[in-house]
């Protein structure tokens, strides 16, 4: 089974800051990797697939990257509304397994 | 409009069954894979298993933590997905979510997601 570590798994920002999540694969993998964000009661929501493409609609302040066994999803200026728990997701290889999800708060 | 719609979760002793229900709509259904994904209370997502299209026979991958004991289905006819649980233990409580295969991604994410639906295991 490929198992993803997400770091951190919880990080203090404020609006408008940088904000980088690595997800580390414990064997190397093609770029089936997907992010996701969920915020509290609600279902999760697709941001990138594919590593690097940005679903539709999601806006362009998301972004990922990575391959072989270290991806990163990025958000260049953080928005009130991203606060929220993002989960990295490999598609490569059954089992499909995620991240443990990182906690992103308002500092 | 695409909406996944789960059903039938509820209390249930363990050593029990439940069967879920997806209610699909805005989308060609039988076109697409479908899986589902749990969440336990506080914790993080975890992947139930899958049941592929029609194009590729209807087969299905389920996690070793539910293998044997949970079946998913569909019925193309109605627009509807099933998990059927059984010999269901404290562990299997959680929020369960019917999710859709993502066909521009070949099937390499999830691109629309249910409310979910909460299944309890306790006695």
């Amino acid at each position: 089974d490929i198992q993803l570590t997400q770091s951190p798994s919880f990080l203090s920002a404020s609006v408008g800051d940088r904000v980088t999540i690595t997800c580390r694969a414990s064997q190397g993998m093609s770029s089936y990797l997907a992010w996701y964000q969920q915020k509290p009661g609600k279902a999760p929501k697709l941001l990138i697939y594919a590593a690097s493409t940005l679903q539709s609609g999601v806006p362009s302040r998301f972004s990922g990257s990575g391959s072989g066994t270290e991806f990163t999803l990025t958000i260049s200026s953080l928005q009130p509304e991203d606060f929220a728990t993002y989960y990295c997701q490999q598609l490569n290889s059954y089992p499909i397994t995620f991240g443990q999800g990182t906690r992103l708060e308002i500092k | 409009e695409v909406q996944l719609v789960e059903s039938g979760g509820g209390l249930v002793q363990p050593g029990g069954s439940l069967r879920l229900s997806c209610a699909a709509s805005g989308f060609t259904f039988s076109d697409h894979s479908m899986d589902w994904v749990r969440q336990a209370p506080g914790k993080g997502l975890e992947w139930v298993g899958r049941n592929r299209n029609k194009a590729n026979s209807y087969t299905t991958e389920y996690a070793a933590s539910v293998k044997g004991r949970f079946t998913i289905s569909r019925d193309d006819s109605k627009n509807s997905l099933y998990l059927q649980m059984n010999s269901l233990k404290t562990e299997d409580t959680a929020v369960y979510y019917c999710t859709r295969g993502s066909l521009s991604s070949g099937w390499r994410s999830f691109d629309y997601w249910g409310q979910g639906t909460l299944a309890t295991v306790s006695s």
